[in-house]
């Protein structure tokens, strides 16, 4: 059974620029969060998406969206990149037995 | 909003020592989880407590799942090297497979010199 797929594993960008990082659940597994990864700052919930719904939102600002397709991949966006950025962004697709991380997207903002 | 406090921050383990690690929050949650993290990978589910009192185990690891629901505890018996990695608590008020996690800073786990 496939785990959670992460694309790409690695990318650099430029300060204002956009990114979009993307994310396939566990076949079966409808549910897809987001948390982004950062020394300072641990694990930090972004959002989660149920059913192409986003079901639940962290405290981020309006430049980190996302959305979840009907064969429930999903992808996030950042727009106007900062250099805080910068970090590990994880997504974990769940089911009644719990999460199941992927091995993240590293972004790194130049 | 609801913070976890976990401790320690990192420990040094000898082959076959016991290690405990614990994480308290300032608030009630109904799930605990506790994850581990290796170098360039996603956290890894070790142990799910949804109950107030119960106590966990998965080979060597024992996990507990405080009375007052506001912490929870990890123990690791006969620590092996490949118990080396950063271990997360995370509480849920929805069940742990939904809804977003809220994760302690990490306790980082070291082979001693």
């Amino acid at each position: 059974k496939a785990g959670v797929t992460q694309t790409p594993r690695y990318l650099i960008k430029t300060r204002g620029q956009q990114v979009t990082l993307s994310c396939s659940p566990i076949s079966g597994h409808r549910s897809v969060s987001w948390y982004q990864q950062t020394p300072g700052q641990g694990l930090q919930f972004l959002f989660e998406y149920f059913s192409e719904t986003q079901r639940n939102k962290g405290n981020f600002p309006g430049r980190f969206s996302g959305r979840q397709f009907s064969n429930s991949r999903s992808e996030m966006n950042v727009s106007t990149l900062e250099l805080g950025d910068s970090a590990l962004y994880l997504c974990a697709s769940s089911t009644e037995g719990g999460y199941t991380f992927g091995s993240g997207t590293r972004l790194t903002v130049v | 909003g609801q913070q976890l406090n976990q401790s320690p921050q990192s420990m040094f383990i000898q082959e076959g020592e016991d290690v405990s690690m614990n994480c308290t929050s300032s608030s009630i949650f109904n799930t605990w989880l506790w994850y581990k993290q290796d170098p360039g990978e996603g956290p890894v589910l070790l142990i799910a407590l949804y109950k107030a009192g119960e106590l966990t185990s998965n080979g060597r690891l024992t996990a507990q799942f405080g009375i007052t629901r506001k912490d929870s505890f990890l123990n690791i018996s006969a620590s092996i090297p490949s118990d080396v990695g950063i271990y997360f608590c995370a509480g849920s008020n929805y069940g742990g497979s939904q809804g977003n996690l809220i994760f302690g800073k990490g306790t980082k786990l070291s082979v001693k010199p």
